[in-house]
C-alpha cells in the first residue's frame, strides 16, 4: 500500500523559510522512473505544482518560484523535503506530496495535505 | 508555460445524467514519442486529489468506468457517462509533456442540481 504523508509547520511569518517533509511508505524512491513531488493549493483556488525530485536526484522546479525552492531528498530513505524562502502572505496554502512512475504521468498517489498559513 | 483552459468553471449536473469537461492547452500535448500527456484529476470537497485518467484515456486503477477521456492535440474530454453523487467535487486537467512546469488547468465544479 502505497502512502505519502506531509509534515511541517502550520504557521509561518512572513519572509521565513518553510520546510516541509514528506514522509512516503510503499514505494522507494531509488527504483527508476519514481519521483516525489509538491503541489500547492491556495484557499479556493487551483493546483500548482512547485518542485520534483527523481530516483536518479534530478530535480525540476517551477520557474517562477525556482529561486525559492529547494528539494532534496532526506536524510531517510522514505522522506523528501521542500524549502521555500522568503515565505508572503500570498504563500498561504494546502501543500500535496505526491508520487509519480513516469516524468510524463502526472502523480499517481497523493498524500492528504497540510495547510501553512503565512501571516504576521 | 502551457496553459490549460477548461470550461465550464462550473456544471451543474442531474443525478443519472452525463456530463462532458473541456480542457483546451495552448500548444499541442503530442510528445515527440508519440504519446500525448494529459491527465484528468478528481478532488471531492476537503480531500486530496486522485488521478482519474492519464494518457489521455487510460483509467487508474479503481477508476469506474463511466468516467472516459477523449482528445487530441490541443483539446480533451472527460466524459461522465451517468453522473453518481460521489462525483461531486472539482475536475482538473493536467499536462506531462512540456515541463517544467507541469500545469493544471483552473477547475470545474461539479455539483448536483
Amino acid at each position: 500500500q502505497i502512502t505519502l504523508k506531509e509534515s511541517g509547520p502550520t504557521l509561518v511569518k512572513p519572509t521565513q523559510t518553510l520546510t516541509l517533509t514528506c514522509t512516503f511508505s510503499g514505494f522507494s524512491l531509488t527504483t527508476s522512473g519514481v519521483g516525489v513531488g509538491w503541489i500547492r493549493q491556495p484557499p479556493g483556488k487551483p493546483l500548482e505544482w512547485l518542485a520534483l525530485i527523481y530516483w536518479n536526484g534530478d530535480e525540476l522546479y517551477n520557474p517562477s518560484l525556482k529561486n525559492r525552492l529547494t528539494i532534496t531528498k532526506g536524510t531517510s530513505k522514505n522522506q523528501v523535503v521542500l524549502t521555500m524562502t522568503n515565505m508572503d502572505p500570498v504563500d498561504t496554502a494546502t501543500h500535496y506530496c505526491a508520487r509519480t512512475s513516469s516524468v510524463y504521468d502526472g502523480f499517481d498517489y497523493w498524500g492528504q495535505g497540510t495547510l501553512v498559513t503565512v501571516t504576521s | 508555460d502551457v496553459v490549460m483552459t477548461q470550461s465550464p468553471l462550473s456544471l451543474p449536473v442531474t443525478l443519472g445524467q452525463p456530463a462532458s469537461i473541456s480542457c483546451r492547452s495552448s500548444q499541442s500535448l503530442e510528445y515527440s514519442d508519440g504519446n500525448t500527456y494529459l491527465n484528468w484529476f478528481h478532488q471531492r470537497p476537503g480531500q486530496s486529489p486522485r488521478r482519474l485518467i492519464y494518457k489521455v484515456s487510460k483509467r487508474d486503477s479503481g477508476v469506474p468506468d463511466r468516467f472516459s477521456g477523449s482528445g487530441s492535440g490541443t483539446d480533451f474530454t472527460l466524459k461522465i457517462a451517468r453522473v453518481e453523487a460521489e462525483d461531486v467535487g472539482v475536475y482538473y486537467c493536467m499536462q506531462g509533456t512540456h515541463w517544467p512546469p507541469y500545469t493544471f488547468g483552473q477547475g470545474t465544479k461539479l455539483d448536483i442540481k
